[in-house]
């Protein structure tokens, strides 16, 4: 498809389980950002990509938390030993270069339960 | 840190009234977003506005950026049912302004 595709859609997993979270973003987009939006909230920023490095991981909550873009194109979001608290919404977003329009994906939803 | 309030958070309104929502901030933005999320989706981006007392219009939906940049409004004329689902504002923060900080937004309801 022509849009940021995100998979899965859903997930469910135990506590204390390991998740991957891939987003594969619009073809020729060089930029790549993740952001988490929990229920009734708006979207809150995790990281971004610029090529295959990490630009500004500032906003990833702690070091469960890591994400890779190892040939500049697909991401994945890797949750290690996650937490009822981690449930929520991962929206993945790219664009043509930073500071360009960004164009998110439907969101990967997570529920740890 | 910069944090963008968002009011009203919920809105139900008739199909043909007009509304307002507004995106207000204690800290100057260079520019403001707003974006519309239906359910299930992500966010689509409709404007952004980078002049202090800009005003730009998308059809039905006038956006307004406050002189001081720290504030944002949003009105809808005559509102229809299309029009439901949750208006984020969106300000570029961190690093490089490359990471936007978001509102928790207002959800819109246009009853037919």
């Amino acid at each position: 498809g022509a849009g940021v595709s995100q998979t899965p859609s859903n997930k469910v997993t135990e506590k204390g389980k390991y998740v991957e979270l891939r987003c594969d973003p619009i073809s020729g987009h060089t930029a790549l950002y993740w952001y988490r939006q929990s229920l009734g909230q708006g979207p809150e920023f995790l990281i971004y990509f610029q090529g295959t490095g990490a630009a500004d991981d500032s906003g990833l909550p702690n070091d469960r938390f890591f994400a890779v873009r190892p040939e500049g194109s697909v991401s994945t979001l890797k949750i290690q030993r996650t937490e009822r608290g981690d449930s929520a919404v991962y929206l993945c977003a790219s664009s043509l270069m930073l500071g360009n329009t960004i164009y998110f994906g439907e969101g990967s939803w997570l529920t740890v339960v | 840190t910069q944090l963008l309030e968002q009011s009203p958070q919920f809105l139900s309104i008739q199909e043909g009234e007009n509304l307002t929502v507004y995106c207000n901030s204690s800290s100057v933005f260079s520019s403001l977003q707003w974006y519309r999320q239906e359910p299930g989706e992500g966010p689509v981006l409709l404007v952004t506005v980078v002049t202090g007392g800009e005003v730009k219009k998308l059809k039905r939906l006038t956006f307004q950026f406050g002189d001081a940049r720290k504030d944002s409004s949003l009105h809808i004329t005559a509102a229809q049912p299309g029009d439901t689902g949750l208006y984020l504002c969106a300000g570029p923060t961190g690093a490089g302004s490359y990471q936007l900080t978001f509102g928790k937004g207002t959800k819109l309801s246009v009853i037919p």
